[in-house]
């Protein structure tokens, strides 16, 4: 099974600075059918996960901007641009290319 | 808008049985797959398998084979989830979500449901 490794899991940030998030799978996640099956999610304290980035680096409907993904390979990352008071969350990357899928452990964003 | 709305809390005792359920709109039904994910209190997320709503072939997770099913209804739009054998280690969120369209690659998620909290408790 791949395995998703993110780091940090613990993230104190200053509100308006950025901040990046890690993640890490086992194997390639490159799909024969030429995507890469990594999503990376929000978790507010209290809610159900949302998705913000789809494939790497495509932000959902609704994702402010400050939001990017990036990455290949094995090696991914979320970055937020200017943290706002409403990022506080836990954020989760998944991998959808390899059976089964799995989630990484998660980040907690927290501000400084 | 695509919609997962989940049954309500349930209370079990240990060894006892739950069903789940996820009731789906907004989108073509059968044309998708739902996964099952859950989550302890203070824990990540673990997925727990995957059905194929147009054919109804469910796949699990090694860890949960044996002791879950799920199933789907077309006529309803509605996909379940049974557990059984419940310990006190199944205390968590159950939550269903949209997984990709049958006739593209790939396991991910998009839309999740509200998330149905089952407490295992003597």
């Amino acid at each position: 099974d791949v395995v998703m490794t993110q780091s940090p899991l613990s993230l104190p940030v200053t509100l308006g600075q950025p901040a990046s998030i890690s993640c890490r799978s086992s194997q390639d996640l490159g799909h024969t059918d030429g995507d890469t099956h990594l999503n990376w999610f929000q978790q507010l304290p209290g809610q159900s996960p949302r998705r913000l980035i789809y494939k790497v680096s495509n932000r959902d409907s609704g994702v402010p901007d400050r939001f990017s993904g990036s990455g290949s390979g094995t090696d991914f990352a979320l970055r937020i641009s200017k943290v706002e008071a409403e990022d506080v969350g836990i954020y989760y990357c998944m991998q959808g290319t390899h059976w089964p899928p799995s989630f990484g452990q998660g980040t907690k964003l927290e501000i400084k | 808008q695509v919609q997962l709305v989940q049954s309500g809390a349930e209370v079990k005792k240990p060894g006892a049985s739950v069903r789940v359920s996820c009731k789906a709109s907004g989108f073509m039904f059968s044309t998708y797959y739902m996964h099952w994910v859950r989550q302890a209190p203070g824990q990540g997320l673990e997925w727990m398998g995957i059905i194929n709503l147009g054919s109804g072939s469910p796949s699990y997770a090694q860890k949960f084979r044996g002791r879950v099913t799920m199933t789907r209804d077309k006529s309803t739009s509605t996909v379940y989830m049974d557990l059984g054998g419940l310990t006190f280690e199944d205390t968590a969120v159950y939550s269903c979500a949209r997984g990709e369209p049958i006739m593209r690659g790939g396991y991910g998620v998009d839309v999740w449901g509200q998330g149905t909290t089952v407490t295992v408790s003597s």
